[in-house]
């Protein structure tokens, strides 16, 4: 089956820890993008890739990292700088980040609770 | 920056009326897209609208995208229970990534 698997579904980490969630594809897109969707809003990007070994930053990347090493694996890291990290998190991907047809393919995402 | 708005934020409906969502950006897009996401799941794809005045559709819904390419609009037509959802409109940037509308949330009364 081809698509973006993203594990675990449901976490939950104590305050002042990191965490880093998975995000895989096997579509063989050159693009990865993390989403953050906070409860009743929108898609906000955090980082996205467009090729390995390069990403960027997005609209809310401060107290998060990635690496992107491999083009099916794209991991994000919560640190403990995040300063309201309970939230769903979506990682999805794309053939390409720019020009035409470029659609994004959504994993099912991560739900996220720092207590 | 770029900026992709879209109204209304929530829409409730009786099942049967028609539903419409609209989607504003402050530059020109070169495609819009159109996402569905159910309650609980993720963003899906809909559709892509590329051409100036284009107008697609898809069973009951209908997609259009403006003349000057800088708006667009979902169309419902007799909602059904299973239009549940939030829509999302998104448009490219010129830096590689969609710039996504905030969403509009449909409810639908059996």
């Amino acid at each position: 089956d081809g698509g973006i698997t993203q594990s675990p579904k449901y976490l939950f980490r104590k305050e002042g820890q990191n965490v880093t969630l998975s995000c895989e594809q096997n579509l063989n897109h050159d693009a990865m993008y993390w989403y953050r969707q906070d409860p009743g809003q929108g898609l906000r990007l955090i980082y996205y890739s467009q090729i390995v070994n390069d990403f960027q930053k997005g609209d809310i990347a401060e107290g998060y990292s990635v690496s992107r090493e491999k083009k099916e694996s794209f991991p994000l890291t919560v640190t403990s700088a995040q300063k309201n990290p309970t939230a769903f998190y979506l990682c999805a991907s794309s053939i390409s980040a720019g020009g035409n047809y470029n659609e994004q393919f959504f994993g099912p995402g991560t739900r996220l609770t720092v207590l | 920056g770029q900026q992709v708005m879209q109204i209304p934020q929530y829409q409730h409906v009786q099942e049967g009326e028609d539903f419409t969502t609209y989607c504003n950006s402050s530059t020109t897009l070169s495609n819009i897209q159109w996402y569905k996401q159910r309650p609980g799941g993720h963003p899906v794809f809909l559709i892509q609208l590329v051409k100036s005045g284009e107008v697609k559709k898809q069973k009951r819904l209908t997609f259009q995208f403006g003349e000057a390419k800088k708006n667009s609009s979902l169309h419902i037509t007799a909602t059904q229970t299973t239009d549940v959802g939030t829509y999302f409109c998104a448009g490219p940037s010129n830096t590689g990534k969609l710039i996504f509308g905030q969403g509009t949330t449909l409810q639908v009364k059996p």
